[in-house]
């Protein structure tokens, strides 16, 4: 079954306008990873977050994780159409095996 | 980084055969994974595929249905067995290039439509 909530499943918003995902646990985590999947294309890694409160930037970007390490969120600043896609996170068990649990996804459109 | 060939790319089957889906990595991997994504779905992990032994199945997957093999570092094999129309669904093999790394690398994925 699913190891995290991701919510909201889809987001409509008009270009320039922001964006946040959200991913919570239940139980605490190792670590959690981003991923984004383009329409018809695989999922591409975009950060993995480790350390409890830690915030990571990649351009327009933010990656949170939370001071419990139980949530963490993505959030895009003026969104453009190139942002469009799903956004998924990710994580593991911690074990060794080194499996990773998708969330459901969160389905970005952005009209221009 | 690693380059992942996946084949095919697409398929249409019948119901009641089976379909092998095939996975080359450029380099060799520490870890191969296959997983399925049903349309506008998330991705579900069937297997770990382990290199000369038996895969390590995720509930609800059994290697009866998806047999998996994987003989070297840089290849795997998914088979789906005794399709039915349920098992309609992209398929996708993912590797972990290195211990330490938690980033997945994903194939193309493979199509598949059972009629």
């Amino acid at each position: 079954g699913q190891q995290v909530m991701q919510i909201p499943q889809y987001q409509h918003v008009q270009e320039g306008e922001d964006f946040t995902t959200y991913c919570n646990s239940s139980t605490t985590l190792s670590n959690i990873q981003w991923y984004k999947q383009r329409p018809g294309g695989h999922p591409v890694f975009l950060i993995q977050l480790v350390k409890s409160g830690e915030v990571k930037k990649q351009k327009r970007l933010t990656f949170q994780f939370g001071e419990a390490k139980k949530n963490s969120s993505l959030h895009i600043t003026a969104t453009q159409t190139t942002d469009v896609g799903t956004y998924f996170c990710a994580v593991d068990r911690g074990s060794t095996l080194g499996r990773l649990y998708f969330g459901r996804g969160t389905q970005l459109t952005v009209w221009p | 980084s690693a380059v992942i060939s996946q084949k095919p790319s697409r398929d249409i089957c019948q119901r009641g055969t089976s379909l092998t889906i095939q996975c080359q990595v450029d380099s060799q991997v520490t870890m191969m994974f296959w997983y399925r994504q049903q349309p506008g779905q998330s991705l579900t992990l069937i297997a770990t595929a382990n290199q000369g032994s038996e895969a390590t199945y995720e509930s609800g997957f059994v290697i009866d249905k998806f047999p998996i093999s994987r003989p070297n570092l840089t290849f795997s094999t998914l088979t789906v067995s005794n399709m039915s129309p349920e098992d309609s669904s992209i398929y996708l093999c993912s590797v972990k290039t290195g211990l330490n790394t938690g980033e997945l690398f994903f194939g193309e994925g493979s199509r598949l439509t059972v009629l």
